[in-house]
């Protein structure tokens, strides 16, 4: 059973960077299209990006182009979603989401993490 | 680049009744990229249904999953206490490569 699990908490300033990261288990990370989606409080989910078998390319939404990096360390099953420039609005629950190479749904989440943006 | 549109926003109903949610798209949508997840306050959301009727592993029979083209319906036949929670539709698409979600219906007790 494919088992991931998120780093704790975040309170971050306007302006910083956070960096989250999803430990898997159960599966190699090469077996899995993992992608990031976050959800602010009391809003519905928004996909943030992830990786594209078709081409082996992680892919972006546009609205997080260039404030956004997703890595992967294959050596430890571990995916990060770095967010830059944070602001209030970045406030959300952010999680890791996968599934199978090819697939085009998502039947693995971590647990989420909050992150917090407050002065 | 597809809209998913959801409704109701919120449906009450009471145990035992069916539900029927709609998710509407903005452009056609390939069945075999549509699914539906449910959300409890407090959890990640768990896969309900893709390819817009199949059932995900572990998921009860009462949850059924149709449509075809912009429209597409998630049912269930007959609600349990454990059922009342958020339903969120979403699609793939190819071209742009974006997964998108709905807005989501809240189900909640009568």
């Amino acid at each position: 059973q494919v088992q991931l699990v998120q780093s704790g908490a975040e309170v971050k300033k306007p302006g910083a960077s956070v960096k989250v990261s999803c430990k898997v288990s159960g599966y190699t990370l090469t077996e899995l299209s993992m992608h990031w989606v976050r959800q602010a409080p009391g809003k519905g989910l928004e996909w943030m990006g992830g990786f594209d078998p078709e081409d082996g390319e992680t892919i972006y939404a546009q609205k997080f182009q260039g404030r956004v990096t997703m890595t992967e360390d294959t050596s430890t099953d571990t995916a990060y979603m770095e967010l830059s420039s944070l602001r209030s609005e970045d406030t959300a629950v952010y999680y890791c989401a996968a599934d199978l190479v090819g697939a085009t749904m998502f039947d693995y989440w971590g647990q989420g993490t909050l992150v917090t943006v407050s002065s | 680049e597809i809209v998913l549109t959801q409704s109701p926003g919120t449906l009450s109903l009471s145990p035992g009744e069916r539900a029927t949610l709609s998710c509407r798209a903005s452009q056609s949508v390939s069945s075999s990229y549509l699914a539906w997840y449910q959300q409890k306050p407090g959890q990640a959301p768990r896969l309900l249904i893709y390819g817009a009727s199949s059932r995900a592993t572990g998921i009860p029979d009462r949850f059924s999953g149709s449509g075809s083209g912009t429209d597409f319906t998630l049912t269930i036949s007959r609600l349990e206490p454990e059922d009342f929670a958020v339903y969120y539709c979403q699609q793939y698409g190819s071209s742009p490569r974006v997964f998108t979600f709905g807005p989501g219906t809240k189900v909640d007790i009568k």
